[in-house]
């Protein structure tokens, strides 16, 4: 099984927008409505920020949200914020009861 | 509140086994899953595998499956990961996972991680 593909890094200025991408196949992402999200911070274990795509666990802010076209997931941060400065993996159910992640992408507050 | 404890570093040698355990508290343990994680140095997530609490189902990661074993003690509420013959690229980090119970098998509440070592 192999790794989603996510960009290396995205960058935004605070109270801006981005979008993280995440391709995957048929198999994974494009079969199936249960992707989802983790945030994680240097030396940190991970947070889960979105499920089922586009669902977001309480306490998570609504600033975060998800979508998905196709073979390609994405979660958008909306008025950027410096705390959201971490790492952003996207994880997809794929067959059979296993889940792969994606490669991960470096979100960078300017 | 929710919390996992995981045990603490290990070095081991290529070959060798080791056992990392993840003690949960705050919620009923077997109304939920564990998530197992792991993270090399500097590497992206990879998933391992999930195992019931309730029933002790298990679900691994195909390239892991010969030699992981998840099993959990519903009497102490700890889940453990065993993984054999270790190699030099299963230094990572490990780390286990609560999943979201009915509503699905996501990791919403995270263990502080296990560092093990593979070194000769």
């Amino acid at each position: 099984q192999s790794a989603l593909t996510q960009p290396r890094s995205v960058s935004g200025s605070p109270r801006q927008s981005v979008t993280i991408s995440c391709t995957g196949t048929s198999s994974d992402v494009g079969g199936y409505n249960y992707v989802s999200w983790y945030q994680q911070h240097p030396g940190k274990a991970p947070k889960l920020m979105i499920f089922d795509v586009s669902k977001r666990p309480s306490g998570v802010p609504d600033r975060f949200s998800g979508s998905k076209s196709g073979n390609t997931a994405s979660l958008t941060i909306s008025g950027l914020q410096a705390e959201d400065e971490a790492d952003y993996y996207c994880c997809s159910y794929a067959g059979s009861y296993t889940y792969v992640f994606g490669t991960g992408t470096k979100v960078t507050v300017l | 509140q929710v919390q996992l404890v995981q045990s603490g570093a290990e070095v081991k040698k290529p070959g060798a086994s080791v056992r990392v355990s993840c003690k949960a508290s705050g919620y009923t343990f077997i109304s939920y899953g564990i998530t197992w994680v792991r993270q090399a140095p500097g590497q992206g997530l990879e998933w391992m595998g999930w195992i019931s609490a309730n029933n002790g189902n298990t679900d691994y990661a195909k390239k892991l499956q010969d030699r992981v074993t998840m099993t959990t003690d519903t009497s102490t509420s700890t889940a453990y990961m065993e993984l054999r013959s270790l190699r030099f690229d299963d230094t990572a980090m490990y780390y286990c996972a609560r999943d979201l119970g009915r509503a699905g098998r996501d990791a919403q509440y995270w263990g502080q991680g296990t560092l093990v070592t593979v070194s000769s």
